[in-house]
Order: structure tokens, then C-alpha cells, then sequence
């Protein structure tokens, strides 16, 4: 068990419609990541946040955002569903916040297997 | 994309080490490499990182040429539970923040 807690662990849903995937952190870590990863494309990095502020942003559609709370727990917001957005998606945490960081280490949530029909 | 480049598979015989190879000939001064693995379709699996010398944790030895452009991660007695992806990858600074770009991976198949 990496610390890292993802939900919900399936999402089935339509073409068009708005879904929202939820990450709490491990205790201590400030720093959040999320990945896609499909078939076809691997694990594709989306966006990171640290202590609530947007810190990289990766291939992150224009439909999907994300942000972090207060509390540290982070939320990704897809909208307009297509097919193609059917993926696993995974969250990680560290605790370190920047370029710096030596011992940065992710850890990874069991994802969140999100279905398009 | 990612930085680097390893086989897509490998196999190896159980209980004897497993040596997965990584080419990452760009990579910059500060940037660090990161071994991870994914078993079936769970999480990533955090297993060593370094940025010049050699390390070696409880699950791996990891190995970096002298000029960086390569490296190599050990697994010393391979077991059927070893059988993952095994992703090597080069931390890259991003905006204010990190970018673990991911590869392919090489699809390890631990062999009884």
C-alpha cells in the first residue's frame, strides 16, 4: 500500500459527459501528479500541483483540469467525454516541491480505470 | 517525450539476476534516473534512483556509466513476482516543477 488513495476505482460513463477523480496524498506529501495511461499511449503525465499551486503541466486536453485544496487533496476534472478518454488514471505524491529535489520519489495510487461508452 | 530508451522485453531465468539496460545519451547534468515498475495494471512501483553513482536499496542495484549516458538496473535473484514492466526514466525539470516522463518500458518476464 503506497499511502496514496484514489476514487472511485471504476467510472463508467457516456460520450459528453463531466466526471471528477479524486486523490488524497500521503501523509506529509504536498506535492500531486497525474497520469494517464492508455493503451496505445502509455503513462502520460497531465499536470502537477504543489500546496495547492499548479507547478507543470503536461498533455493535459483543454477538457480536463485539475487543482489542489487546502487540505492537500487533489481533484481531476474530465469534461466532454470521448472514447478515447477511456484510460487508467493515476495519481501520485511526493513530498518534495521543485527542481531541487534530490530524493524526490513518486508514489503512486491504484488508479482510477475510467470507461467512455 | 521521454529521454530514454531500453528493449521492449526481456526474460529471464527465476533466482538468477535480472539486468535490465537504459540508454539516456541527452540527459543533462542534474537530471536523476528513476527505475520504476508496474505489475498488471497497478501503480507504479517506486525502485532506486541516482544521479551518478551507483546505488543499491533492498529490492536493486542500479549501476551508471561513468559519462551517464547509460545505466543498468540489477535484480539480483529474480523472482516469478519480479515478472513487470520496468521503467526507466530521467527526471527532468518542468516549469517550476518535475516531469517523470515515462518510456515504454522493458516487459521483464521472470521464467520458473
Amino acid at each position: 500500500d503506497s499511502g496514496v488513495t484514489q476514487t472511485p476505482k471504476h467510472l463508467i460513463t457516456a460520450t459528453g459527459q463531466r466526471v471528477t477523480l479524486r486523490c488524497s496524498p500521503r501523509s506529509g506529501d504536498l506535492s500531486v501528479y497525474w497520469y494517464q495511461q492508455s493503451l496505445d499511449q502509455g503513462l502520460q503525465f497531465l499536470i502537477q500541483y504543489y500546496n495547492g499551486e499548479e507547478r507543470a503541466k503536461g498533455n493535459i486536453l483543454e477538457r480536463f483540469s485539475a487543482q489542489q485544496f487546502p487540505d492537500l487533496h487533489s481533484e481531476l476534472n474530465l469534461s466532454s467525454l470521448e472514447l478515447g478518454d477511456s484510460a487508467l488514471y493515476f495519481c501520485a505524491s511526493s513530498t518534495s516541491p521543485g527542481a531541487d529535489a534530490t530524493n524526490e520519489k513518486l508514489f503512486f495510487g491504484s488508479g482510477t480505470q475510467l470507461s467512455v461508452l | 517525450d521521454a529521454k530514454t530508451t531500453q528493449p521492449p522485453s526481456m526474460d529471464c531465468a527465476e533466482g538468477r539476476a535480472a539486468n535490465l539496460p537504459c540508454n539516456h545519451s541527452t540527459i543533462s547534468g542534474n537530471e536523476y534516473v528513476y527505475w520504476y515498475r508496474q505489475i498488471h495494471s497497478q501503480g507504479p512501483q517506486y525502485i532506486i534512483h541516482g544521479l551518478k553513482n551507483n546505488e543499491t536499496n533492498e529490492m536493486a542495484s542500479l549501476i551508471i556509466t561513468e559519462d551517464r549516458k547509460s545505466s543498468t538496473l540489477i535484480l539480483p535473484h529474480a523472482t516469478l513476482r519480479d515478472t513487470a514492466v520496468y521503467y526507466c526514466i530521467v527526471r527532468v525539470p518542468h516549469n517550476y516543477g518535475q516531469n517523470f516522463v515515462f518510456g515504454p518500458g522493458t516487459r521483464l518476464s521472470v521464467l520458473p
